[in-house]
């Protein structure tokens, strides 16, 4: 199993630029999740997708952020208008089920620099 | 709200010494509560989890915690350090219901010297 693939795995942009962050989701796994990591903040759940659809998303910043599911083996985050305080690891997991007893695999993540 | 608290930024052990580090939770219902291990650059990897079965978790590695339900604590224990076991350390709740919606901690880095 190739696990939770992430890319870019390094982003640099300039502030004001669209950044869009690509995950492929172990194949089975039904549900998929968007983090963020920063210094000040720790890890934080931003978005929760099952069945393609999200189900939470009370994590997301704001209006800047997006993300989408089109199908069960890929997913994108979007940030448009980028800004430095963006700047984070942002890591994708995913779990075969639903369930709260199951286990969640993470991606090697996205590192993002905003200047 | 869901939260855990972990004691110490920075836990430093001899290699071959025993490993501690603390985690105390804080839920109004009983949470099930996770351990997860990152390396340098790498994504997290789950050590072990309890889920409400038996209360002390045996994981990778040779990690075992115990769930403390009187002590609100969860902390995680190594009889004996590796030097492959630096690395930082997250704990994290989640409700025992509905999606697995984790709550990290802090995180504690930890340091095995030789």
């Amino acid at each position: 199993d190739a696990g939770v693939i992430q890319s870019p795995r390094h982003e640099v942009t300039e502030m004001g630029q669209e950044v869009t962050l690509r995950c492929k989701p172990i194949s089975g796994h039904n549900s998929l999740f968007w983090y963020r990591q920063t210094m000040m903040r720790g890890l934080e759940l931003l978005i929760y997708f099952n069945n393609n659809v999200p189900i939470d998303d009370s994590g997301m910043p704001e209006d800047r952020f997006s993300a989408k599911m089109p199908n069960a083996s890929f997913s994108t985050l979007k940030i448009q208008p980028s800004e430095p305080r963006d700047s984070a690891v942002y890591f994708c997991a995913s779990s075969r089920l639903a369930a709260s007893t199951d286990t969640q695999y993470f991606g090697p993540g996205t590192r993002l620099t905003v200047l | 709200a869901q939260s855990v608290t972990q004691l110490g930024s920075h836990v430093s052990v001899s290699e071959g010494a025993l490993v501690l580090l603390r985690c105390n939770y804080s839920s109004s219902v009983p949470p099930y509560l996770f351990w997860y291990v990152q390396y340098p650059n790498q994504g997290l990897q789950l050590l072990l989890k309890y889920t409400s079965a038996a209360t002390l978790v045996k994981g990778i590695n040779g990690f075992e915690a115990e769930f403390k339900k009187s002590e609100t604590s969860f902390h995680l224990t190594k009889p004996s350090a590796h030097m492959s076991d630096a690395a930082e350390y997250f704990c994290a709740v989640s409700p025992n219901t509905g999606f697995q919606k984790l709550v990290f901690g802090t995180g504690t880095r930890l340091l095995v010297s030789p």
